[in-house]
């Protein structure tokens, strides 16, 4: 069984710039979540995709967007890149859309670094 | 406001059993509580979760307060490996499985 990986591992970017984060559910899992984890804080929900749609988001602004493929793999941009959005990305699948009873499964995320 | 409630950092000795106690005075009837934990420079890893019986699997079990309002992750032989943040999660009733992660408790497992 696959688990949750995401690319690139590290990304450094500029003040303004645009990034896009990818991430490959476990085998089986059509739902994917995205979470923001600031150095020495919890990770805080950005938005979840079930099935191609987006099925429930955070308080983060609209230039935070994301996108579900049809294999249920998962895209996270952010665009007009600001210092505070350093931080760890992380992605998580899970089986059976916003069931609340359903483990979520973690990837080990993408470190971004905003110059 | 829902409320989740952790000690910041608790500490044990290997191959002891560790009690990791969490407060969730506001939790409904119908919320499942999720554990979590991190370890140093991973994502996180679920651990185990409950509605209203106690539950155990491989890694750990988990107690939960007749009345609901607190639950307690038991580690029944902690390990060097245990060593992580552990989140204590109840879904407060949210339309998504969405994950609320407080501050967490900070575990040391002493050699």
């Amino acid at each position: 069984e696959t688990g949750v990986t995401q690319s690139p591992t590290h990304l450094i970017k500029t003040r303004g710039q645009q990034v896009t984060l990818r991430c490959s559910s476990q085998s089986g899992h059509n739902t994917v979540s995205w979470y923001q984890q600031a150095l020495g804080q919890g990770p805080q929900f950005i938005f979840q995709y079930y099935r191609e749609e987006e099925n429930g988001r955070g308080n983060f602004p609209p230039r935070f967007s994301g996108l579900q493929f049809p294999n249920y793999s998962s895209e996270l941009n952010v665009n007009a890149l600001e210092l505070d959005d350093s931080a760890l990305y992380l992605c998580a699948s899970s089986l059976a859309g916003g069931a609340t009873n359903q483990p979520q499964h973690f990837g080990d995320g993408t470190r971004l670094s905003i110059l | 406001d829902a409320k989740t409630t952790q000690p910041n950092s608790m500490e044990s000795n290997e191959e002891e059993p560790v009690h990791l106690p969490c407060n969730h005075s506001t939790i409904s009837g119908t919320d499942y509580i999720h554990w979590y934990r991190q370890l140093p420079s991973q994502g996180p890893e679920y651990v185990i979760h409950g509605l209203t019986s106690n539950v155990n699997n491989r890694m750990a079990s988990l107690a939960i307060a007749e009345d609901r309002k607190s639950s307690t992750l038991i580690l029944h032989r902690a390990t060097l490996r245990d060593a992580a943040v552990y989140y204590c999660i109840p879904n407060y009733g949210g339309a998504t499985n969405k994950l609320i992660f407080g501050t967490g408790t900070l575990l040391a497992v002493q050699p």
